[in-house]
């Protein structure tokens, strides 16, 4: 099972930023927060991942409390094209759980 | 493009065929996955394997065989499946070090199967 929980769904104006939450408050001290996303029939796509430190890369931000129980993944200037499915994933060992995920809807 | 392949891209089979998924990739990973996603459910992963050694097989049926002749090729055999396991699979690769810090996965298009 999944170890997280993520909204079903939301939407952002394009141009805003998006802000993704994630509660896996039973994260344990070696294990990983990991996004990805999927847009329609595609594979997932990897965005960023993080332990406790907040990260940023070309793509998005990774917020991370300080107790790790819960995340924000921040896409800073929407566009369309990021319409997708956003998946936060708990990672500990060599497989990835994959929730249900956030359906994200950029409209203009 | 993500550097992992998959063929074919759909494939429509009826319960008493045999038939294999294909995937590649040309990354140079040490570790590649099988993945399942059933319509409106959320990705199952199926097998797992590091350097060709099948790591995890998540309770799935026999009728789904998987085979990993070498670190770039992942095949997925299928028999006498049912139409409930119409669904896209994935395959996905990553290079896995040692440690307790993991890479991030490079998923394939998928394999749009449909069992009448």
């Amino acid at each position: 099972d999944a170890k997280t929980t993520q909204p079903p769904s939301m939407d952002c104006a394009e141009g805003r930023a998006a802000n993704l939450p994630c509660n896996h408050s039973t994260i344990s001290g070696n294990e990983y927060v990991y996004w990805y996303r999927q847009i329609h029939s595609q594979g997932p796509q990897y965005i960023i991942h993080g332990l406790k430190n907040n990260e940023t890369n070309e793509m998005a931000s990774l917020i991370i409390t300080e107790d790790r129980k819960s995340s924000t993944l921040i896409l800073p200037h929407a566009t369309l094209r990021d319409t997708a499915v956003y998946y936060c994933i708990v990672r500990g060992n060599n497989d990835m759980r994959f929730g249900a995920g956030t359906r994200l809807t950029v409209k203009p | 493009e993500t550097g992992v392949t998959q063929t074919p891209r759909h494939l429509v089979m009826g319960m008493t065929n045999k038939k294999s998924l294909k995937c590649e990739q040309h990354l140079g990973h040490n570790a590649m996955y099988w993945y399942k996603q059933s319509a409106k459910k959320p990705l199952e992963l199926m097998f797992v394997y590091n350097f060709k050694e099948q790591t995890e097989n998540n309770s799935v049926p026999s009728r789904f065989s998987p085979e990993c002749p070498n670190s770039s090729h992942l095949f997925l055999h299928l028999h006498t499946l049912q139409p409930e396991d119409s669904a896209l699979y994935l395959c996905a690769s990553s290079q896995e070090p040692s440690g307790s810090s993991y890479n991030e996965q490079f998923f394939g298009p998928g394999t749009r199967l449909t069992v009448l």
